[in-house]
């Protein structure tokens, strides 16, 4: 089975850009979890979406993020405009039930 | 957003050595707990969950203390391999999980 696949692996991009994340969930699953991982404050909880719906986005920093889900295959999460404070690691999970979560390979993003 | 805390190491033990992690959380409510592993720029992979009768895979321990409100995870017989970071996680009701910032493990030869 293929795991959560989530692209670009790596991004480097300028203050300012736009950045769109990819993820595919593992299919089945019906709960999909972005996250935010950096040494300082280890991996936060962004948003997470249950049957493509949007359930908790407590954990968005701000209006510069967002995240949508057009189906059960596929999520994005953007950042407009990016700063060089979202420097870190982005990782997509998916997960049958929210509890046992599997996660994707990671985004690693440094915005200069 | 509830407290979940690990010590965050790092633990520097002989290959052979038996090594203990504690996770201690803050809501009595929790229901369900687990130990993920995470090497070094990988993602998090899940490691095993805690029952509340503790359970053992292979050399790896997992118990739940209600009462003093922690988990833990014991590793028999250190391997190099062994090495990685050990992230808790636990669910409080009906929301995700939450997860704590790891301990560090470090097996040396």
């Amino acid at each position: 089975d293929a795991g959560v696949i989530q692209s670009p692996r790596h991004e480097v991009t300028e203050m300012g850009q736009e950045v769109t994340l990819r993820c595919k969930p593992i299919s089945g699953h019906d709960y999909l979890f972005w996250y935010r991982q950096t040494m300082m404050r280890g991996l936060e909880l962004l948003i997470y979406f249950n049957n493509n719906v949007p359930i908790d986005d407590s954990g968005m920093p701000e209006d510069r993020f967002s995240a949508k889900m057009p189906n059960a295959s596929f999520s994005t999460l953007k950042i407009q405009p990016s700063e060089p404070r979202d420097s870190a690691v982005y990782f997509c999970a998916s997960s049958p039930d929210s509890y046992e979560q599997y996660f994707g390979p990671g985004t690693r993003l440094t915005v200069t | 957003r509830k407290e979940v805390e690990q010590d965050p190491g790092p633990f520097n033990v002989p290959e052979g050595a038996t090594v203990a992690f504690n996770c201690t959380y803050s809501n009595s409510a929790s229901q369900s707990f687990f130990w993920y592993r995470q090497d070094c720029r990988k993602e998090p992979k899940l490691l095993m969950s805690v029952y509340s009768s503790g359970n053992e895979d292979g050399r790896f321990t997992a118990q739940l203390n209600r009462a003093s409100q922690y988990i833990s995870l014991l590793i028999r017989d250190s391997k190099l391999s062994d090495s990685a970071t050990y992230l808790c996680a636990v669910n409080y009701g009906n929301t995700p999980l939450v997860f704590g910032k790891g301990t560090r493990l470090s097996v040396i030869a």
